[in-house]
């Protein structure tokens, strides 16, 4: 119940597509679900986050789609970028706790 | 506004030597935790402070790690001894109280051969 599972490991999109990273949750606990971006040899970055009494939270080229009765959550990156290449991690928490995090999915884009 | 700042970068031990990592939070961050991030997996909490009290701990493998908040700001994460599994990034992130968003600091790679 502690799991976040996250798809695909790996994903290429060409330059100007749209990247979609999916993630699964069982634990109706959590109240707060963010994405990270990791760059080699970096810390997590928190791009954006989304807590569970909104369907879509947007933020510029970065959309977070939440369905609350499937237990999932996508990000979708609009206009993909070579720069948005990097390792790309959903998670969840409650109460403002710890953070589970997924297993990661690495993008890389085409120019 | 400075980030969480973490030292050493790298770390290179022999197994069954001490090590520490030192971590200092975003100024006016109450909230400090360690994670441990294996090769190619998403980070995975060791322990979290508010101020200086450890509020969980569950995930520390206390036989062998340690860590202290002593005046509630800097924190210090030790392992001893250490073992070839423990080769992994460990990140110390922050946060304001009872706030949910953590910021990661560069982390600390840690090679035990």
């Amino acid at each position: 119940q502690q799991q976040v599972k996250q798809s695909p490991q790996s994903l290429i999109v060409q330059k100007g597509g749209i990247s979609i990273i999916n993630c699964a949750y069982e634990n109706t606990a959590f109240d707060y679900f963010p994405w990270y971006q990791q760059f080699p040899g970096k810390g997590p970055a928190l791009l954006i986050a989304i807590r569970p009494d909104v369907s879509e939270k947007k933020e510029g080229r970065f959309t977070i789609s939440f369905n609350k009765s499937a237990k999932q959550f996508s990000l979708h990156i609009m206009d993909s970028q070579p720069g948005d290449s990097a390792t790309y991690f959903c998670a969840a928490s409650w109460g403002a706790q710890k953070l589970v995090f997924g297993q990661g999915t690495r993008l890389t884009i085409n120019p | 506004e400075a980030g969480v700042v973490q030292s050493p970068r790298y770390k290179i031990i022999e197994k069954k030597q001490p090590v520490a990592f030192w971590c200092n939070p975003i100024s006016g961050h109450n909230t400090l935790y360690w994670y441990l991030q294996n090769l190619g997996q998403g980070p995975e909490l060791l322990i979290r402070y508010e101020n200086e009290e450890a509020v969980d701990d569950s995930q520390l493998p206390k036989d062998r790690f340690s860590a202290e908040r002593l005046k509630g700001v800097d924190s210090t994460l030790k392992i001893q001894p250490a073992e070839l599994g423990d080769s992994a990034v460990y990140l110390c992130a922050s946060s304001k109280n009872h706030d949910y968003e953590q910021y990661f600091g560069p982390g600390t790679r840690l090679t035990v051969t």
